[in-house]
């Protein structure tokens, strides 16, 4: 199976700061990766597929990047929404989740 | 819209089977499949399977293959999910998604996700 390692586990941040998540594969899933952000006691919500693609509604503050084994979740100006976990996935083989980033507003 | 909706809470006994159904609205049920995905108490998220609305062809998760079935009633708009010989280990949120539309095995609308308990 392919493991998927994000970093870091968590992260505090300021409105209007820039925060970056990254995830690792262990192995090349070329640009086969999305990513979903989730709020406590919801379902998780797509923000990014295809490494790079915003899913339609999602704020333009989100964007990705990466290729092969490496892969970045940019928010550009944290907003007091954006608090919650995000989780990539990998979808080139199988189907695995990244352990998770928790995002905390100071 | 898309919606989504799953059946309720379920509490079962070590070496049932559960089986969750989720209804889908908003959209053509057959052009779509379905995935399945958990979350166990405080924990991430594991794929569990995919399945074909329109041919039934499904993929599990290896490690869940031998006792997960998926299926789908296509009269109701409605998938189903089966896991069988319950371990407390089981004990998770179950949510059902709609593949996305141009992504195979991305899901883009999620149901509110259905507690499984195993207790004895």
């Amino acid at each position: 199976d392919i493991q998927m390692t994000q970093s870091p586990s968590s992260v505090s941040a300021s409105v209007g700061d820039r925060v970056t998540i990254t995830c690792r594969a262990s192995q090349s899933i070329s640009r086969w990766l999305a990513w979903h952000q989730q709020k406590p006691g919801k379902a998780p919500k797509l923000l990014i597929y295809k490494a790079s693609s915003l899913e339609r509604g999602v704020p333009s503050r989100f964007s990705a990047s990466g290729s092969g084994t490496e892969f970045t979740l940019t928010i550009s100006s944290l907003q007091p929404d954006d608090f919650g976990t995000y989780y990539c996935q990998q979808y080139n083989d199988s189907v695995t989740f990244g352990g998770g980033t928790k995002v905390e507003i100071k | 819209q898309v919606q989504l909706v799953q059946s309720g809470a379920e509490v079962k006994k070590p070496g049932a089977s559960v089986k969750i159904s989720c209804k889908s609205s908003g959209y053509i049920f057959n052009k779509s499949g379905i995935i399945w995905v958990r979350q166990a108490p405080g924990q991430g998220l594991e794929w569990m399977g995919w399945i074909s609305a329109y041919t039934g062809d499904t993929k599990s998760a290896q490690r869940h293959q031998d006792r997960v079935t998926l299926t789908t009633e296509t009269s109701t708009n409605t998938a189903y999910m089966e896991l069988r010989t319950l371990r407390s280990d089981d004990t998770a949120i179950y949510y059902c998604a709609r593949d996305h539309q141009k992504q195979w095995l991305v899901p883009d609308s999620w149901g509110q996700g259905t507690l499984v308990i195993v207790s004895s």
